[in-house]
């Protein structure tokens, strides 16, 4: 059974700092995908990850795949407080989407002033 | 806006009662998936639909659910006999390609009394 863990759990942070996001999961997989979740809303895709050495960057937010290590990461440069939300990865093990996705619990993001 | 589209938002029900949720996906897309949140959790992936075909069902998806995508456009899922457990964001997401990220509509938040 795939298992795909995130830490931290729950991050608090001050604008300006930068910090990572660790995903591990358990099996071979060379698709995971990272999302954003703010409070009673639903998710927002914010990368795609489809090859060992993937890296891709949007503002702020960096994410790289490591399927080797079975870790992938979203950094965080320089932290604004819009940034202040829910993370979540996901693997994809089922090849092109047919056994769905595989979330992790998720990381609680809080960035303050 | 020609995202995914989800009916009720929000649905109360007492124990022991069906209900039935609407999915309506990003029109040009052929995978239909849903998903079930709870509180503080990932979505966890329920069932799968490439165009009409159930293609991939998930243990969660227990004897009182049914799907159906009887078109290949929306797609419904019930739950018979509701129990308190069943108490659950139900997300619902499409997409083009395995290799594209899933789009999440905004949800049906059940509530069982």
């Amino acid at each position: 059974e795939l298992k795909v863990e995130q830490n931290p759990l729950f991050l608090s942070m001050q604008e300006g700092k930068n910090y990572t996001i660790y995903c591990n999961y358990s099996t071979t997989s060379d698709r995971l995908y990272w999302y954003r979740q703010d409070p009673g809303k639903s998710l927002e895709s914010l990368f795609v990850l489809l090859s060992n050495g993937a890296v891709k960057q949007e503002g702020r937010l960096m994410a790289s795949l490591d399927t080797k290590a079975r870790l992938s990461t979203l950094h965080i440069t320089a932290a604004v407080h819009d940034l202040s939300a829910t993370y979540f990865c996901a693997v994809d093990i089922g090849g092109g989407g047919a056994d769905g996705l595989t979330f992790g619990k998720g990381t609680h993001l809080i960035i303050q002033p | 806006d020609t995202g995914v589209s989800q009916n009720p938002r929000h649905k109360i029900t007492k124990r022991g009662q069906n209900v039935t949720f609407r999915c309506d996906p990003i029109s040009e897309h052929n995978r239909l998936y849903w998903y079930r949140q709870t509180l503080g959790q990932g979505p966890e992936f329920l069932t799968y639909f490439q165009n009409e075909a159930q293609l991939e069902k998930s243990r969660l998806l227990s004897d009182r659910f049914s799907a159906e995508r009887p078109k290949g456009s929306f797609s419904t899922l019930e739950i018979q006999r509701t129990e308190q457990g069943d108490s659950a964001m139900y997300l619902c997401a499409s997409s083009l390609t395995g290799n594209q990220p899933q789009h999440f509509g905004d949800g049906t938040r059940l509530s069982i009394l």
